[in-house]
């Protein structure tokens, strides 16, 4: 069955980097992009950017830029999020999803919990 | 960026209940807007794709409608596995951006 699996909890000082992993499985990986959404306590969905390796782009949100990076591995079905300059504002359960331009996203990761603390 | 709103913010209602969440779109998205469900401590659902397409698996009571910026999600009879926060997200134009939630509770 198609599945998106994602890295284990992470804690980080402030200033400091995460890399998130998201593999994928049951099904043909590039022809989907994925997405890293992330959701702070007590708020809403933010989306972070995408990565499509069909197409071989990514695209981020403007208030990513600079910050964060994602790539992929083709060999091991599996996208990476990076996100540098860590802030407490960046404490927040990540999820990545895979989708389509045509129908959106279907299936979502379990989800990762990043905590910034000093 | 577009910007995506939706009414009402939250919502009380019993099982059984007929209940329609609105999304509107900052600007015309076509039908690219998509409606996911997300109970505490768990990943979001994909409910509807396209304005009005069930995802694989979803019950048929959840429906949705519209076109261009406005656009509602309507669930026919509450069931106890349906409170939840529901959102929408446009995915017409990058950013694809998601609507503030609505949290359907019990009544």
């Amino acid at each position: 069955q198609v599945q998106l699996v994602q890295s284990g909890a992470e804690v980080k000082h402030p200033g400091a980097s995460v890399k998130l992993s998201c593999k994928a499985s049951g099904y043909t990986f590039t022809d989907y992009y994925i997405k890293w959404v992330r959701q702070a306590p007590g708020q809403g969905l933010e989306g972070m950017g995408l990565a499509n390796p069909g197409g071989g782009n990514t695209k981020y949100a403007q208030e990513f830029q600079g910050r964060v990076t994602m790539t992929w591995d083709t060999s091991t079905s599996t996208v990476y999020m990076e996100l540098s300059s860590l802030k407490s504002e960046d404490t927040a359960v990540y999820y990545c999803a895979r989708g389509t331009w045509a129908y959106g996203m279907d299936v979502w990761g379990q989800g990762t919990t990043v905590t910034v603390s000093s | 960026d577009i910007q995506m709103t939706q009414s009402p913010s939250s919502l009380s209602a019993s099982v059984g209940d007929r209940v329609t969440i609105t999304c509107r779109a900052s600007q015309g998205i076509s039908h690219y807007l998509a409606w996911f469900q997300q109970k505490p401590g768990k990943a979001p659902k994909s409910l509807i794709y396209g304005a009005s397409s069930l995802q694989s698996g979803v019950p048929s009571r959840f429906s949705g409608s519209g076109s261009g910026t406005d656009f509602t999600l309507t669930i026919s009879s509450l069931q106890p596995e349906d409170f939840a926060t529901y959102s929408c997200q446009q995915y017409n134009d990058y950013p694809f951006t998601f609507g503030p939630g609505t949290t359907v509770d019990i009544k």
